[in-house]
């Protein structure tokens, strides 16, 4: 399984555009790149996800290195709301309609100060 | 939108007692996980299911059985808990297709004592 990389925690300031850099060398070819977050005493939370395009919605704007073999999710002007355990995740498997594994990491905890 | 419903939120259990741990979603996926979380670590992958009556053994799977009897229900059984055993146990649905999304419920949060 490919596996990411992410740094243990980061700090900002609301109102600050945020960027949560992931690393996944050995991503293959059809592997989606996922972030979810996490906030305390609930469940991950879907953001975004991407193949090789940026994306972007509502919660946030993913840049997908041209290689693939990093990604950078961009929270613009984060509030309190934002503070959260953020995860990078591949997906694992292959096939529509196949069950497949999604493992995560312990993602990187971003602390947003007022 | 659907929902993800974990019961019991929180399940307080003897050392070596068989633990049953239930998740319900209204979603109408198919495909059901059981993650384990520990404090300040990743999920960990206990069991999925992708249709009903299937299982598919996770990273995680010794120690637990599974049970998918409908497609809307996905239950964990801890067969024998450890002292001093804390962790959540997180349930979660996905989309179909070949890019997934999950929804996860609240979790359930185990104490053994």
């Amino acid at each position: 399984d490919a596996k990411t990389t992410q740094p243990d925690s980061m700090e900002s300031t609301e109102g600050e555009t945020v960027h949560l850099p992931c690393s996944h060398a050995t991503i293959s070819g059809n592997e989606y790149i996922y972030w979810y977050r996490q906030v305390p005493l609930q469940g991950p939370e879907y953001v975004t996800h991407g193949l090789q395009q940026n994306t972007t919605n509502s919660m946030a704007f993913l840049a997908i290195a041209s290689d693939r073999k990093s990604s950078t999710l961009i929270l613009p002007h984060v509030s309190l709301r934002d503070a959260a355990v953020y995860h990078c995740i591949l997906r694992v498997g292959r096939g529509q309609g196949t069950g497949s594994k999604l493992s995560f990491g312990k993602g990187a905890k971003l602390t947003v100060s007022p | 939108g659907g929902i993800i419903t974990q019961t019991p939120k929180f399940l307080i259990g003897q050392e070596g007692q068989k633990l049953t741990l239930k998740c319900q979603q209204n979603f109408n996926h198919d495909t059901m996980y059981w993650y384990r979380q520990d404090s300040g670590k990743g999920l960990r992958l206990i069991y999925y299911s992708i249709t009903e009556n299937d299982l598919q053994k996770g990273d995680l799977s010794e120690g637990y059985d599974a049970s998918r009897e409908k497609k809307s229900s996905f239950s964990l059984t801890v067969t024998s808990a450890q002292k001093n055993e804390m962790a959540v146990f997180l349930c979660a649905s996905r989309t179909g297709g070949s890019a997934e999304t999950l929804y996860f419920g609240s979790g359930t949060r185990l104490t053994v004592l």
